[in-house]
């Protein structure tokens, strides 16, 4: 499939090790927050979301981090697998917006075996 | 199940020409969201369309237009196509507008322009 993010910034990591992704959102009133993943040629994929009055959410390996006083959100990835390499997104919707969403620019998760 | 379907899956058009591009929402889903993928990017916001109503719409020019069908289906529109338009269409559906409801996504059209 055709790669989704050529000139995305990319984290490499060994198998087994954690890894943690970063996004800055912009809108402060933004309430909802969603990490999305996306492996070539395939469309994005829902892994977590978390609401403002929230600052943590856990998953089936993964937590997502929410700073909302530096308006920064964090993805982390638990015992990395191969299978979790893929472009990871992070996603805004400001409160007037329904479930329209505002996507931010896309990490590269590159998992070495 | 079936999950978002969309066609074509490639296409290439020359400039100045129109396409249409085709999306099929998860069965009982009501609502479509149309987004832009420039390669190196993320997603951005095009259309929502909600019970065949426009809900939502990002900031894309006039050439750009999109409508749903009764059966919830939807299709996007653009004219005058420019090389700046060559990139990776998502249709995402979701079982409505509100806040917090999962918007599912399609592998997408890739479109090229020459």
């Amino acid at each position: 499939g055709e790669s989704v993010g050529l000139h995305l910034p990319t984290l490499s990591v060994q198998e087994g090790d954690n890894s943690i992704i970063n996004c800055a959102y912009s809108n402060s009133a933004s309430d909802y927050f969603i990490w999305y993943k996306q492996e070539s040629g395939k469309g994005p994929q829902f892994i977590i979301d978390i609401r403002s009055n929230m600052d943590k959410r856990q998953g089936q390996r993964v937590t997502v981090l929410l700073n909302k006083t530096v308006k920064h959100l964090s993805l982390q990835i638990a015992a990395t697998q191969p299978g979790d390499s893929a472009v990871y997104f992070c996603a805004e919707i400001p409160t007037y917006a329904g479930n329209m969403l505002t996507f931010g620019g896309g990490t590269r998760l590159m998992v070495k075996p | 199940d079936a999950g978002v379907t969309q066609s074509p899956t490639h296409l290439i058009k020359t400039r100045g020409q129109h396409v249409t591009l085709r999306c099929s929402p998860i069965s009982g889903h009501k609502s479509v969201s149309w987004y832009q993928q420039v390669l190196g990017q993320g997603p951005q916001f095009i259309f929502q369309y909600y019970e065949k109503e426009e809900r939502g719409r990002g900031n894309f020019p006039d050439r750009f237009s999109a409508r749903q069908f009764p059966n919830y289906s939807s299709e996007l529109n653009v004219n005058a196509l420019l090389l700046g338009d060559s990139a990776l269409y998502l249709c995402a559906s979701s079982l409505g507008p509100q806040s917090g409801t999962e918007a599912f996504f399609g592998q997408g059209t890739r479109l090229t322009v020459v």
